[in-house]
């Protein structure tokens, strides 16, 4: 299972666009790059999930680079409810219930 | 959206007692759901693979006689915390996913999570 390393921790301000980077730089052919999200006391929260290029929801962007060893989660004009730990993982598809997950970022909003 | 129902939410036991949490799907059904544990401002850690209508895949590490998980349904799977200890206090967290979920939505869904102490 390709390892997976994320900031630890990141502050912002309400309003400002957030990037969170993971390095995957053991990623397979077959691997996809998920996003995660959780708040104290409550399980994860699927964000977003990509193979390469750009991939876009309404809530996050994902940005992938063609070797694919990193990923970039993108997160527009944050509020304070988006403080959280968000987490990168790595895996098949339809198999990400045996990725790892890593340390995650935990994310602090400022007003 | 896929829902996954875990409950209770919290739960408090004396040690030496039995728990048993339940994990449900509630509007599709699972062949396969995780079990996870984690710890205080740690990360999150599979303890299981829970497998509809055959044994549980532990991971190494896990007593499987400690933690007894069942899968009797398709839509239900339990974990059961025997004899628990203190050190067993933690928050345990669930996962399946819609095999027919289609699309870039390829995430698994996550149970609200357990919250045990073991007093």
């Amino acid at each position: 299972l390709a390892k997976t390393t994320q900031p630890i921790s990141m502050d912002s301000y309400e309003g400002q666009e957030v990037n969170i980077t993971c390095s995957h730089n053991n990623i397979a052919t077959n691997d996809y790059i998920t996003w995660y999200q959780q708040f104290p006391s409550q399980g994860p929260r699927f964000i977003i999930q990509g193979y390469k290029t750009k991939v876009t929801n309404e809530v996050a962007s994902l940005f992938i680079p063609a070797d694919r060893k990193s990923s970039t989660l993108s997160l527009p004009r944050v509020s304070l409810s988006d403080t959280a730990v968000y987490y990168c993982l790595v895996g098949v598809q339809g198999n990400a219930g045996k990725s790892t997950f890593g340390d995650g970022t935990t994310l602090t909003v400022k007003p | 959206g896929a829902v996954v129902s875990q409950h209770p939410s919290r739960v408090i036991c004396k040690s030496g007692t039995s728990v048993k949490i339940e994990c449900r799907s509630l509007d599709f059904q699972a062949t396969t759901m995780f079990w996870y544990r984690q710890f205080p401002k740690k990360s999150l850690m599979l303890m299981a693979t829970s497998n509809e209508g055959s044994k549980a895949t532990y991971e190494q590490g896990v007593e499987k006689d400690k933690f007894l998980i069942n899968h009797a349904s398709l839509t239900l799977s339990t974990l059961t915390v025997t004899s628990a200890h203190p050190e067993d206090s933690s928050f345990y967290i669930c996962s399946a996913r819609d095999p027919w979920e289609s699309g870039a939505n390829y995430g698994y869904t996550f149970g609200s999570g357990t919250r045990l102490t073991v007093v």
